[in-house]
């Protein structure tokens, strides 16, 4: 069974830290781009980042760039989100999602969440 | 950043009817769309892809249509589980974005 599993989220305050983990089983994760996508309290999907099959390309919207850093191992088949200087505007559901095809396609697979609440 | 606009942002309906969701690009981005449906308190889950292929296990009372900037998401009859919300993302070009999305709710 193809599967994503969430977690490292929790409470911090402003300006703190959490590093995200997603671990995957069930597919080559190795053959496959993988991402960070989060939706705020009762808000829509917001796409955070990507990191390519073998991470030499990495992608970041510009609401978290310089503060966000996405990193994959394959051999420990899972994926990672190093989250600092962490604004409240960060307070979301963090899902990993895996791209279909290889570097591209949608996203044809996701994991259940993990909370990130921001606050003092 | 090309920007997703999708209409309408609420759409009522009655179980067996059909609906209609569209969604705009602000640019050209091929046939590189997607839709996904996500119900409260889930995860989103990926109805079609390039625009018009159903992913794996999905009904085919779901179609998709259009290319370039202009995409549609068609339920041809709704039933009880499909009342949720919908997103359309483009994987076109950097960085990826989705739409608004539209909740479609029991009339």
């Amino acid at each position: 069974e193809v599967q994503l599993l969430e977690s490292g989220g929790g409470l911090v305050q402003p300006g703190g830290s959490l590093r995200l983990s997603c671990a995957a089983s069930g597919f080559t994760f190795n053959s496959h781009a993988m991402n960070w996508v989060r939706q705020a309290p009762g808000k829509g999907l917001e796409w955070v980042s990507n990191i390519g099959v073998d991470s030499l390309y990495t992608h970041y919207a510009d609401s978290v760039k310089g503060r966000l850093t996405i990193s994959r191992d394959n051999s420990k088949n899972t994926l990672y989100l190093q989250m600092n200087n962490l604004r409240v505007e960060d307070t979301a559901v963090y899902y990993c999602a895996k791209r279909a095809y290889g570097d591209y396609g949608a996203f044809d697979m996701w994991g259940q969440g993990t909370m990130v609440t921001v606050s003092s | 950043e090309i920007v997703m606009t999708q209409s309408p942002a609420t759409l009522s309906v009655s179980p067996g009817e059909r609906a209609t969701l569209s969604c705009r690009a602000s640019q050209s981005v091929s046939t590189n769309l997607a839709w996904y449906q996500q119900k409260s308190g889930q995860a989103p889950r990926l109805l079609i892809y390039g625009a018009s292929t159903r992913a794996t296990g999905i009904p085919a009372r779901f179609s998709g249509s259009g290319s370039g900037t202009e995409f549609t998401l068609t339920i041809s009859s709704l039933q009880s589980e499909d009342f949720a919300v919908y997103y359309c993302q483009h994987y076109n070009t950097w960085p990826l974005t989705f739409g608004g999305g539209t909740k479609v709710e029991i009339k």
